[in-house]
């Protein structure tokens, strides 16, 4: 079965610790992408990254940093510069281009 | 003014009713996208379109790109089809970014 995969679902950290989330997809896909939600508000984009060893910053990339050195993985770093790190995080890909963008389950963070 | 606005935020309806949901957009667009978020989170992809309209089952987009305008109809609503309903452009300007709406929160009862 093709598809994206988050990891965990729930994570708990303490302030000041930095906390790596999953992000895998095995749709051959290009393009990988992180969002942040928050209630109320539509998603922001955090990093995206359209081929390996190469991405670029959204609109919310501060406090945070990415890799992607395999096609399928795109792991994202909250690092403690980030000042409201509790969010749902979710990951997404697409073929290059602008195409449809298929999102993994998410990932819940909660930082006291 | 968000780039990309949605009607109504919230709206319950009984099973069985016909539903409309609105979204207008003040960017030049590559294409819309309407994706669904059940209440675990995830996100499913309904609809990418351009122009015109796509249908599948009971559900229906269209695009009106003069007005910059979309609509999601859902004929027949049933509580599953109970979620938030997301719009999104992919702007001319950089088609790898999607602008999202805040999403319209859907109830439907029995």
């Amino acid at each position: 079965d093709g598809g994206i995969t988050q990891s965990p679902k729930y994570l708990f950290r303490k302030e000041g610790q930095n906390v790596t989330l999953s992000c895998e997809q095995n749709l051959n896909h290009d393009a990988m992408y992180w969002y942040r939600q928050d209630p109320g508000q539509g998603l922001r984009l955090i990093y995206y990254s359209q081929i390996v060893n190469d991405f670029q910053k959204g609109d919310i990339a501060e406090g945070y940093s990415v890799s992607r050195e395999k096609k399928e993985s795109f792991p994202l770093t909250v690092t403690s510069a980030q000042k409201n790190p509790t969010a749902f995080y979710l990951c997404a890909s697409s073929m290059a281009g602008g195409s449809e963008q298929y999102f993994g389950p998410g990932t819940r963070l909660t930082v006291t | 003014k968000n780039e990309v606005e949605q009607s109504p935020q919230n709206l319950t309806a009984q099973e069985g009713e016909f539903i409309t949901i609105n979204c207008s957009y003040s960017v030049g667009i590559s294409a819309l996208h309407w994706l669904q978020q059940h209440p675990g989170g995830g996100i499913v992809s309904l609809f990418m379109l351009s122009s015109g309209k796509k249908k599948h089952g009971r559900l229906i987009a269209t695009i009106n790109i003069q007005e910059k305008h979309s609509s999601l109809h859902i004929t027949a609503s049933h509580p599953r089809d109970s979620a938030v309903y997301i719009c999104a452009v992919s702007s001319q300007r950089d088609t790898d970014k999607l602008i999202f709406g805040t999403g319209t929160r859907l109830q439907v009862f029995p």
